[in-house]
């Protein structure tokens, strides 16, 4: 069964270093997401991508978050210059066509700033 | 502000029995309402969708129910098991753009106990 994988599952960096967490969507799918979950709290939405351009973006996708689809299967979240507060799973879905469609997730990958 | 309100952030309950999870919302006015769950440490996978013009929806032990009048939706799992256990998110979807993102209320930890 298809899947979205991301890379690495566990990333330790110090504050203040840039952060690039990669995730390959489902192949035929045509939206892309990026959501955290801070530990113990809920799955929070970050930026919706589409057409190679972001949808949306919630309000903690400040300046310091940016996303690409370089090759056309790689879609990244990088993160500039990394806070104490980015600790957190970091989750890619996609999405295919449908209006209603389920959102596949990776298995996530987890971040650490110390 | 749209709001996503999940009952009591634990249940237990024992084997055999039918768990009932619920989902209030406000503010908001989904076309339909997907359910996911999530175990410790892992991405949130797809259950079941409902859309707003249906009652219910069933899909082996599983049964969601949606009242737009009431603002909520019912998730039920019966016979429940304790390979159940786990984090229930639901996530009213807006019908308008498929890249629309969904909001994800904080999840109910459910733990069915042998």
């Amino acid at each position: 069964e298809p899947e979205v994988t991301q890379t690495p599952s566990h990333q330790v960096t110090q504050m203040g270093q840039e952060v690039i967490l990669r995730c390959v969507p489902i192949s035929n799918h045509l939206y892309f997401y990026w959501y955290r979950q801070i530990l113990g709290q809920k799955v929070e939405f970050l930026v919706s991508f589409y057409n190679n351009e972001i949808s949306e973006k919630s309000e903690i996708f400040d300046d310091q978050f940016s996303v690409e689809r370089p090759d056309g299967s790689n879609f990244t979240l990088k993160i500039r210059s990394t806070k104490l507060e980015d600790s957190a799973m970091y989750f890619c879905a996609s999405k295919d066509s449908t209006n209603t469609g389920e959102l596949f997730f990776g298995e996530g990958s987890r971040l650490t700033v110390l | 502000s749209q709001k996503i309100e999940q009952n009591s952030e634990a249940l237990n309950i024992q084997e055999g029995k039918t768990a009932t999870l619920t989902c209030n919302y406000t503010n908001y006015s989904p076309a339909y309402l997907q359910w996911y769950r999530q175990d410790p440490g892992r991405g949130p996978v797809f259950l079941l969708l409902i859309r707003e013009n249906e009652k219910e929806k069933r899909k082996e032990r599983l049964k969601v129910t949606f009242d737009t009048t009431l603002k909520q939706s019912l998730f039920h799992i019966t016979a429940s098991q304790p390979a159940d256990s786990a984090t229930y998110l639901c996530a009213p979807g807006v019908g308008s753009g498929s890249a629309r993102q969904l909001t994800f209320g904080s999840g109910t930890q459910l733990t069915v106990l042998p």
